[in-house]
């Protein structure tokens, strides 16, 4: 069964150092998803993908943080420069479009 | 906005018990609705899902029917076991903006 992959799994840093995270969705997903997932919360949507654009990033901090999807496959999440309540859960989802999302394992980040 | 809300847990059960968990939500439109299960240190699974009022999602002996008169999804399990512990979170897709809205979540933990 095809599934989300994501790396690396866990990322431990120091604050005002910049971070990356990857991400590889289920082949043929057009549309993916990063999410934020503060510990004992419900994820919260930083940015969707629908091929290579950006279709909402309302709700990404841009001072900080970046998205890409270059060639419409995978993606990657940067934080630059790290602060410490950016410690959380970093999922991707991908979705057939506007369909179910699958997620990934997660990375999990902590700022020192 | 769209919203959910879920019953605040942690529950704690006996192996064998029967299971519930109350979703309610908040959308326009005709959402469709989610419950995902999130095991330590992993990323969401997929639990089950229903695309339209009436409709009644299954899988590993968890269901959950969409009640849109009530607007409610509670999951139920007839006899849980100890591997179902976890944290449940219901959600719904609101295909006008193709966004997740995800509730709180819920702890459940199984004792032999």
């Amino acid at each position: 069964e095809a599934e989300v992959a994501q790396s690396p799994r866990y990322k431990i840093t120091e604050k005002s150092q910049a971070v990356a995270f990857w991400c590889d969705p289920i082949s043929g997903h057009a549309t993916l998803y990063w999410y934020r997932q503060i510990l004992g919360q419900g994820p919260e949507l930083l940015v969707q993908f629908q091929d290579e654009s950006v279709v909402d990033d309302s709700q990404l901090p841009k001072d900080r943080f970046s998205a890409e999807r270059l060639k419409g496959v995978d993606s990657t999440l940067k934080i630059q420069p790290a602060e410490l309540g950016d410690s959380a859960m970093y999922l991707c989802a991908s979705s057939p479009s506007g369909d179910t999302q699958y997620f990934g394992p997660g990375t999990r980040l902590t700022v020192l | 906005g769209d919203s959910v809300t879920q019953m605040e847990g942690p529950v704690t059960l006996s192996e064998e018990a029967f299971l519930t968990i109350n979703c309610t939500y908040t959308a326009t439109g005709y959402p469709s609705l989610f419950w995902y299960v999130q095991y330590p240190g992993e990323g969401l699974q997929l639990l089950l899902k229903a695309t339209k009022a009436d409709d009644k999602g299954s899988n590993k002996g968890f269901e959950a029917t969409y009640r849109k008169e009530t607007t409610s999804f509670h999951l139920e399990k007839g006899s849980v076991q100890v591997s179902d512990s976890a944290v449940y979170f219901c959600a719904l897709l609101n295909f006008g903006n193709e966004k997740l809205t995800f509730g709180t979540g819920t702890r459940l933990t199984i004792i032999p």
